[in-house]
């Protein structure tokens, strides 16, 4: 059964540094998010994605995420210079169509120091 | 804005037992979707179950039901037969009808089901 992957599973970085979250959706979808867990918190929604565009993204989307589609397979969420409150768990979903269930990827651990 | 509250932030069942998960939500749309998710130790989010709030059937997936009272905003999730692999954090999540402009799922704070055998 096809399933979203994550790419790293863990990543430690320093504050102030860029660092790159990758995921590759189900291939025949459509619809591409990113959400985030902080510890002992909810999952909060952060960005979908389609068309090659943002179509809906929250507050705490602010001016240093960017996501992007770069080569049809891969979708990345990039935070451009990291901060503490930054470290969470990050999700990468995907769904067929706007209607349809979001499959969920396994998540990438981000700790910044 | 969408809010969704589970209550009771760990539970346990006796293996073989039932046990029900409750949640509840506010919204002012008439159209969303509810979900529960199961998100195992492994942490990766799988669909249980969804419920349309047009639809008055309540949703059910072999052991698994839901009991939605759209007039309460309540949407708890039964669990029948209880085994050791559902022991697992569980997320209710809302969504509006996409004719909203909104895919966005709004989680509650989840569930830690524990089985015991």
């Amino acid at each position: 059964e096809p399933e979203v992957t994550q790419t790293p599973s863990h990543q430690v970085t320093q504050m102030g540094q860029e660092v790159i979250l990758r995921c590759v959706p189900i291939s025949n979808h459509l619809y591409f998010y990113w959400y985030r867990q902080i510890l002992g918190q909810k999952v909060e929604f952060l960005v979908s994605f389609y068309n090659n565009e943002i179509s809906e993204k929250s507050e705490i989307f602010d001016d240093q995420f960017s996501v992007e589609r770069p080569d049809g397979s891969n979708f990345t969420l990039k935070i451009r210079s990291t901060k503490l409150e930054d470290s969470a768990m990050y999700f990468c979903a995907s769904s067929r169509d706007r209607d349809y269930e979001q499959y969920f990827g396994p998540g990438t651990r981000l700790t910044v120091t | 804005a969408q809010t969704v509250t589970q209550s009771q932030p760990e539970m346990s069942v006796q293996e073989a037992e039932t046990v029900t998960l409750s949640c509840t939500y506010d919204t002012s749309e008439s159209d969303y979707y509810l979900f529960w998710y199961k998100q195992p130790p492994s942490r990766q989010m799988i669909l249980v179950i969804r419920q349309e709030a047009y639809k008055q059937q309540n949703a059910t997936e072999n052991r698994f039901s839901v009991n939605f009272q759209k007039a309460a905003k309540s949407f708890s999730l039964k669990i029948s037969d209880s085994q050791l692999g559902d022991a697992a954090m569980y997320f209710c999540a809302y969504r509006p009808y996409s004719g909203a402009g909104s895919y966005q799922l709004t989680f509650g704070k989840g569930t830690k089901l524990s089985v015991i055998p």
